[in-house]
């Protein structure tokens, strides 16, 4: 058990429909982070909430990807009209206060688009 | 921009063979140097954080090393359940922008044969 808890943990969606995500950390005081990864690739960041501000977007994160994170506790990632370079293994992950402290993943997402 | 390199891609070890992995990494200046191992389908999960050069960290048959420009990862006379892949990622120094995030190299796929 990580401390992070990730639903669903599959998806499969129809091109050009919307679909959510949400992660839920043991901890409401942390930095909460959405990494994508494709076949082969490590992690890539997209974005970083600091309690309930979201602080850095990637230039990964099109118009169409958008996070959130009400009150600093779960967050949402929502990706509108789907497209199939989405597919991917969606992670969320947290990191205690302190900067310097390692980042623990989730289980992640699969997100398959058709 | 930061840039982390794995070399093997893929290492195929017989059980009890030892062997190294690598991680090259380029960094305006390093917070800290993170390894994880991944199983397919799974979130990653925390190995080792090293700080500075010269720091050394064990686990198990696991031994993770630091240098100014790479780290290593030994596996002493690794078992089948090592197999996985092992990353590498960096955080870099500061507190503006991308210095909360980790950049992560593509990985090195191990397979410990019985």
């Amino acid at each position: 058990d990580t401390g992070v808890s990730q639903d669903p943990r599959h998806k499969i969606t129809k091109r050009g429909q919307n679909v959510t995500f949400r992660c839920d950390p043991i901890s409401e005081h942390n930095r909460l982070y959405w990494y994508r990864q494709t076949l082969g690739q490590g992690p890539e960041f997209l974005t970083y909430f600091q309690n309930e501000a979201q602080l850095e977007k990637s230039r990964l994160l099109s118009d169409r990807f958008s996070a959130e994170r009400p009150k600093g506790s779960f967050s949402t990632l929502e990706i509108q009209r789907t497209e199939q370079g989405d597919s991917a293994m969606y992670l969320c992950a947290f990191k205690a206060v302190s900067a310097n402290t390692e980042a623990f993943f989730g289980q992640g997402t699969r997100l398959t688009v058709v | 921009e930061d840039q982390v390199t794995q070399s093997p891609e893929a290492l195929r070890l017989q059980e009890g063979e030892s062997s190294s992995l690598n991680c090259s990494y380029t960094v305006s200046g390093l917070r800290g140097l993170f390894w994880y191992r991944q199983d397919p389908g799974k979130g990653p999960e925390f190995l080792f954080t090293l700080y500075s050069a010269g720091e050394e960290k064990e686990k198990e048959r696991l031994k993770a090393t630091l240098t100014k420009k790479e780290s290593f990862l030994h596996i002493t006379a690794p078992k089948p359940e090592d197999s996985a892949t092992y990353l590498c990622a960096v955080q870099p120094l500061g507190t503006g922008a991308g210095s909360y995030q980790l950049t992560f190299g593509k990985g090195t796929k191990l397979s410990v044969i019985p």
